[in-house]
């Protein structure tokens, strides 16, 4: 299994700004997704976090809005720039602790955000 | 396109048996996930489907015919800690995760 410590918990960011979330993980994981997940939806991958490359991201995230990094094995974040009122969502890290096909994902407590 | 079809919110009484269903249509399979998330919490691991039939966990079973894009989710003896959402997850052939908007259930008394 995997523990995840995901930080911050929660925060009430202004318009405009940014926000980094972290995400320690207890032992090295191959795989490491960030996901949205607004009310009542399901979750969202935005992108995989690639050790020692760019992060791969999905249709309708980009690079500048929400970049990533992951400087080894255990760790990575994700910045939400510029930030608008539409980005008021939970944020989630997730890791597999390998890319085989019925791996099980680990998530952290996740990162609700409110942007006013 | 591919999507994943739940029941928005159920209600069931403690003690009892419920059954969640899911209904997916996604291109190409590779398994199928339950999670279990409790307000304001992260999703947990329930249970993975990749070959027809019924996998039991204690009170917990989860069924799957690929053949109908068909699974559920059976929770027996409810207690009211298994008030959540449940998400059930596919993979499909790109091993991507399509995700279901979840299942509220709601246990009365």
């Amino acid at each position: 299994s995997a523990v995840i410590s995901q930080k911050p918990s929660r925060d009430i960011c202004q318009r405009g700004t940014s926000l980094t979330i972290q995400c320690q993980v207890d032992s090295q994981v191959t795989m490491m997704f960030w996901y949205r997940q607004q009310p009542g939806q399901s979750l969202t991958l935005i992108a995989t976090a690639n050790q020692g490359s760019e992060a791969t991201y999905e249709s309708g995230f980009v690079i500048d809005k929400f970049p990533i990094s992951r400087p080894n094995l255990t760790f990575s974040t994700l910045t939400v720039s510029n930030m608008s009122p539409e980005d008021s969502s939970i944020y989630l890290c997730s890791v597999a602790l390998s890319p085989s096909g019925n791996e099980k994902l680990f998530f952290g407590s996740g990162t609700q955000l409110s942007v006013l | 396109g591919q999507n994943i079809d739940q029941p928005t919110e159920m209600t069931a009484t403690e003690g009892a048996i419920v059954q969640i269903n899911c209904t997916y249509q996604t291109s190409g399979f590779n398994g199928l996930f339950w999670y279990q998330q409790h307000a304001g919490e992260a999703p947990t691991f329930l249970s993975y489907n990749v070959l027809d039939g019924l996998e039991e966990k204690g009170r917990f079973s989860s069924f799957l015919s690929r053949s109908k894009g068909y699974s559920y989710l059976l929770l027996k003896e409810l207690q009211m800690k298994d008030s959540a959402s449940y998400l059930c997850a596919v993979k499909d052939s790109n091993y991507q995760l399509i995700w279901g908007a979840g299942t509220k259930l709601i246990i009365k008394p």
